[in-house]
Formats: structure tokens, sequence, C-alpha cells
């Protein structure tokens, strides 16, 4: 069984801070690495899609890493703003039995204070 | 319409009660998967439809749970006999089927089992 970590559970950070979360991961056996914003009440929203190769994605304030030998990745906040609030989720994309699907994380719920 | 819709977005039952949950996909997604979050857990992969194929119903907790999807389109998650473990937010997605595409989340069914 696969298990994706995700840490720290929560933050809580005052407005225009930076932060950083991590999704580690045990094997390098996926096809991509899936970063998603839940806010409350919404729809889970795609940030990323990190691929093998291991290049860092950029949108805005918000960053990714991936390092598929040591097995994490990590997701970058500059200058937190209050908007920024929600749980973040990574997913892992692999073929299990003949299906291909996600494995998700537990999530980062992250708290901006004003 | 342009997002996964769900419904109802809120359901409160009683225990032992049957609820049905619906999803409507993106137009021209092949792919359909239901996911759940319980509070404190990750998303669990619960059943995941691909065109004409049998479902994967791997992840369903229990035979009190069951999913059809009629006519590659629309698809209602069923409950029989309710418990109060089975109180959660329930999400449906659809995407292509592409490794790099992603999900397309609908904003979900909170279910609360009294």
């Amino acid at each position: 069984i696969l298990n994706v970590e995700q840490s720290p559970q929560s933050l809580h950070v005052q407005e225009g801070d930076s932060t950083n979360f991590t999704c580690s991961f045990p094997s390098s056996n996926f096809y991509a690495l899936h970063w998603y914003r839940w806010e409350t009440a919404k729809s889970p929203e795609a940030l990323f899609v990190m691929t093998l190769n291991g290049d860092e994605k950029k949108k805005g304030r918000i960053s990714a890493t991936l390092n598929t030998k040591e097995g994490y990745s990590y997701l970058y906040i500059k200058g937190s703003q209050p908007e920024d609030s929600a749980t973040y989720l990574c997913a892992l994309g692999r073929t299990t039995s003949g299906t291909y699907k996600y494995i998700f994380g537990t999530g980062t719920r992250l708290k901006v204070l004003a | 319409g342009a997002g996964v819709s769900q419904s109802p977005s809120n359901k409160v039952t009683e225990k032992g009660k049957d609820v049905e949950l619906r999803c409507d996909p993106i137009s021209g997604h092949t792919a359909l998967y239901w996911y759940r979050q319980s509070l404190g857990q990750g998303l669990e992969f619960l059943i995941y439809f691909q065109g004409n194929s049998a479902p994967d119903k791997s992840g369903l907790p229990s035979d009190r749970f069951s999913a059809e999807r009629t006519g590659g389109s629309v698809s209602t998650l069923t409950i029989q006999r309710t418990q109060q473990e089975d109180s959660a937010v329930y999400l449906c997605a659809s995407s292509f089927l592409t490794w790099d595409y992603g999900y397309t989340f609908g904003s979900g069914t909170r279910l609360t089992v009294v």
C-alpha cells in the first residue's frame, strides 16, 4: 500500500509570512504528482502537475518542487495572504490493477491570520 | 454545464436510512471518480468509471455502498442503511484519460448521519 504523507497537518501563519509544507511518498513508481487547493465549501482546485523530471512549477506567489529520488515534494507560498487559507492536497497518479487513479495525502490545513 | 455538479450539497439523514448522491460530470469526460473525506482523514478513493468498462469498485468500504453511471454521464452513489461512520464529504470528479490532465472536482455533498 502506497501512503502519501503530508506535513504539517495544520499551520497558522501571519499575513506576509512565507511558508512551505511537504508531501512525501515511498516510491517513484508514479506518473505525476498533483497539488490541489481546497477551500471550504468549494471544489478542490488544481494547482500544479509535477512530472518525474523534477522541474519547479510556479504560479504567482505559489511554487512547488519535486524530488523523486528522495521521495518528496514541497509547496511554497511567498508572502501569505488570508485568501491563501485552504487545505492543500497532494496526490500521486499511478496505475493499480490496470486502473489509473490518484492516491491523496491527508492535506495540510493552512490558516493565514490578517 | 461548465463544471462538475453534485447534489445535494448537504444531506442530513437518520441512521439506517438510504441516501442517494448525484454527480453530473463535465461533458466529454470519459472518467468519473467518487472519493470521500471523513473528518481528519485524507481523500479516500471509492469507485471509478471509465467509458463502458466495468467499474473499479475496489474502494467501496462495504456492500452497503453502490454506484452506477448511466449512459456514460450522470452517476449516482447509493448508501444503504447509513451508519454514523458514513458521515463525510463525498466528492465526485471527472477527467479525460491523460495522466497529466488531473481531475475536475465537484463541490461535494456533505453527508451527516445522525
